[in-house]
């Protein structure tokens, strides 16, 4: 089966623009997350969305936002891109209980210049 | 909360040779372990992970994890690594009840398999 599609793959955005990424899941996945790596940072967790609703979210200023579709495909918004906004943006999908465990999208890569 | 160390940032080994990725965590609550590993200019990739039962884990790509409860560590192990293996490895936790089920990553392992 497919795995997750994040698009774009790779971004080049502008200091103050605003950006929005896009992740497909798993089919049948209901759970999506959101995730930023930085070298400085390494891998933040962002926010967790199930049947459309944000059920989690990490330590992220309010320029950060989300929201999911009835199809389970997510969004993820920058507004007021900084400099430091400059990294890969991973979306992960889950599926059931039973079976817990994260699948990770190849990531976009958005450049702040 | 959760916290996961991975004591070593890099890891040099010779092809076929043994190889072990140290991971500790620290949690208030119980959690579930994940090691993810990543190539270059890729996402991550699930290796295995570990929810209930036996301690010991065995993965994709010969790899395998054991569960220590008492010393709060989740080692990888292969008994004999390829060139292929030279990737970027990560221990994560996740605490086990629903709506909580952030991953806390650790800052990451470099494995260099040399010939």
């Amino acid at each position: 089966k497919a795995g997750v599609t994040q698009t774009p793959r790779y971004l080049i955005k502008t200091r103050g623009q605003q950006v929005t990424l896009s992740c497909s899941p798993i089919s049948g996945h209901r759970s999506v997350s959101w995730y930023q790596q930085t070298p400085g940072q390494g891998l933040q967790f962002l926010f967790e969305y199930f049947s459309e609703t944000q059920r989690n979210k990490g330590n992220f200023p309010g320029r950060f936002s989300g929201r999911q579709f009835s199809n389970s495909r997510s969004e993820m918004n920058v507004s007021t891109l900084e400099l430091g906004d400059s990294a890969l943006y991973l979306c992960a999908s889950s599926g059931t209980e039973k079976n817990y465990g994260y699948t990770f999208g190849s990531g976009t890569r958005l450049t702040v210049v | 909360a959760q916290s996961v160390t991975q004591l070593d940032s890099q890891v040099p080994v010779f092809e076929e040779a043994p190889v072990e990725l140290r991971c500790n965590y620290s949690s208030s609550v119980s959690v579930y372990l994940f090691w993810y590993v990543q190539y270059p200019n890729q996402g991550l990739q699930l290796l295995l992970k570990y929810l209930s039962g036996s301690t010991l884990v065995k993965g994709i790509n010969g790899f395998e994890a054991e569960f220590n409860k008492s010393q709060t560590s989740f080692h990888l192990r292969k008994p004999s690594v390829h060139i292929s293996d030279t990737a970027e490895y990560f221990c994560a936790v996740s605490a086990t009840g629903t709506g909580r089920r952030a991953l806390t990553f650790g800052s990451g392992t470099r494995l260099q398999v040399q010939p």
